[in-house]
């Protein structure tokens, strides 16, 4: 089955520690990204991928991480700089620009 | 700087009862503009993509369409089962990302 696989589904993490957030696709696609979602605010980019081994920041990058070593995979850390990491994360990939980019199932991060 | 807007923020239907969701967008020269459904505690699952204007798509009871300045989703007889918050998004030319509306929450009763 194609698509795209977010793990864990459920994560809690406590004050101080580092978590990461897994992402695999197998479309054979290009660019990578990371989405945050809160309620009432939409989806803001966190990093984004056009092809491995390069990233770029978005919008929110500050406390997170990524890393882009294999075309398939593009994990997710949140650091402990990230002050409020209770979210919703959706991480997407698309074959090029203007294609449609398809999005995985999304991981909740909860902060205990 | 790109910017969607979509509205209403809600929207509580009839069954049956059609209407439309709003997208205006501003954007420096539009590569595509997409229309996602999400569920409650899933990921957006795409819908359709419109590319210029004038372009319309269809699937079951929605319809999308677009012109320079906005794109409208229409919902012809909808049915509960279409209750689910409606997402657009733009990407420019030159860039690679998405710039996401907030969303429209949509609800139809029996």
């Amino acid at each position: 089955d194609g698509g795209i696989t977010q793990s864990p589904k459920y994560l809690f993490r406590k004050e101080g520690q580092n978590v990461t957030l897994s992402c695999e696709q197998n479309l054979n696609h290009d660019a990578m990204y990371w989405y945050r979602q809160d309620p009432g605010q939409g989806l803001r980019l966190i990093y984004y991928s056009q092809i491995v081994n390069d990233f770029q920041k978005g919008d929110i990058a500050e406390g997170y991480s990524v890393s882009r070593e294999k075309k398939e995979s593009f994990p997710l850390t949140v650091t402990s700089a990230q002050k409020n990491p209770t979210a919703f994360y959706l991480c997407a990939s698309q074959k090029g620009n203007g294609n449609t980019i398809y999005f995985g199932e999304g991981s909740w991060l909860t902060v205990v | 700087e790109d910017q969607v807007t979509q509205s209403p923020e809600a929207l509580r239907l009839q069954e049956g009862e059609s209407s439309s969701l709003n997208c205006s967008y501003t954007v420096s020269g539009l590569r595509g503009l997409f229309w996602y459904r999400q569920d409650p505690g899933k990921g957006p699952e795409f819908l359709f993509t419109l590319y210029s204007a004038g372009e319309e798509k269809e699937k079951e009871r929605l319809k999308a369409t677009l012109t320079k300045k906005e794109s409208f989703l229409h919902i012809t007889a909808p049915k509960p089962e279409d209750s689910a918050t409606y997402l657009c998004a733009v990407q420019a030319g030159g860039y690679s990302t998405l710039t996401f509306g907030k969303g429209t929450m949509l609800l139809v009763s029996p």
